[in-house]
């Protein structure tokens, strides 16, 4: 199955201020997607990250305060902006899909905290 | 959209008992369905997956079951270890837009 490597593994950020999370995978993927994940919750699809082009939010996120690229077939950034104490989650990377015989598998995710 | 609901949120039993988890998705468009378990502090691991050509799969101790007609799917484990206890989220993806939707989780405890 395919192997993501996602970085930071946490970070405790200054209010107002940007991080860029890195998500990596060992293998050409279809599909990325970038996964918001409060404390004991569920999974929430924050985007899906498109290679090559603009990224596809769900309905309560948007570009600008969740700029995502996609520069090739392996890898992503989603950058939290402008963050306020409500963005402390963690921010989990996927990659795959139905067609792959392995589905689709999670990086370890980025616990940010929001100071 | 797709809409995912799983029952029930925590679930404790016995270990060597069986546990049962399920999920109903509202989309008909919907025809994969994995199962996830995650561990504290670690991303989601995919345990089983079943698409909607199959109504039954099975990895050892681990079952899912489909009944497209009624848009549900269970997860069956059985002969539980206390290295079972975690939490098990359910999701269903159509192949329109190959996105996955996830169901609230539940919380396994298996008692030794």
């Amino acid at each position: 199955s395919a192997v993501i490597s996602q970085k930071p593994s946490r970070d405790i950020c200054q209010r107002g201020t940007s991080l860029t999370i890195q998500c990596q995978v060992d293998s050409q993927v279809t599909m990325m997607f970038w996964y918001r994940q409060q404390p004991g919750q569920s999974l929430t699809l924050i985007a899906t990250a498109n290679q090559g082009s603009e990224a596809t939010y769900e309905s309560g996120f948007v570009i600008d305060k969740f700029p995502i690229s996609r520069p090739n077939l392996t890898f992503s950034t989603l950058t939290v902006s402008n963050m306020s104490p409500e963005d402390s989650s963690i921010y989990l990377c996927s990659a795959g899909g139905h067609q792959d015989s392995y589905g689709y598998t999670f990086g370890s995710g980025t616990r940010l905290t929001v100071v | 959209g797709e809409n995912v609901e799983q029952h029930p949120s925590t679930l404790s039993v016995q270990e060597g008992d069986s546990a049962v988890i399920k999920c109903t998705y509202s989309d008909s468009a919907s025809n994969y369905f994995p199962w996830y378990k995650q561990e504290l502090g670690k991303g989601p691991q995919l345990i089983i997956d079943i698409r909607s050509n199959v109504g039954e799969k099975k990895d050892q101790r681990i079952a899912v079951t489909l009944n497209k007609t009624a848009k549900h799917f269970s997860l069956h484990i059985t002969e539980t270890q206390p290295e079972d206890s975690a939490v098990y989220f359910c999701a269903a993806s159509p192949d329109s837009s190959y996105k996955l939707i996830f169901g609230s989780g539940t919380r396994l405890l298996v008692r030794p």
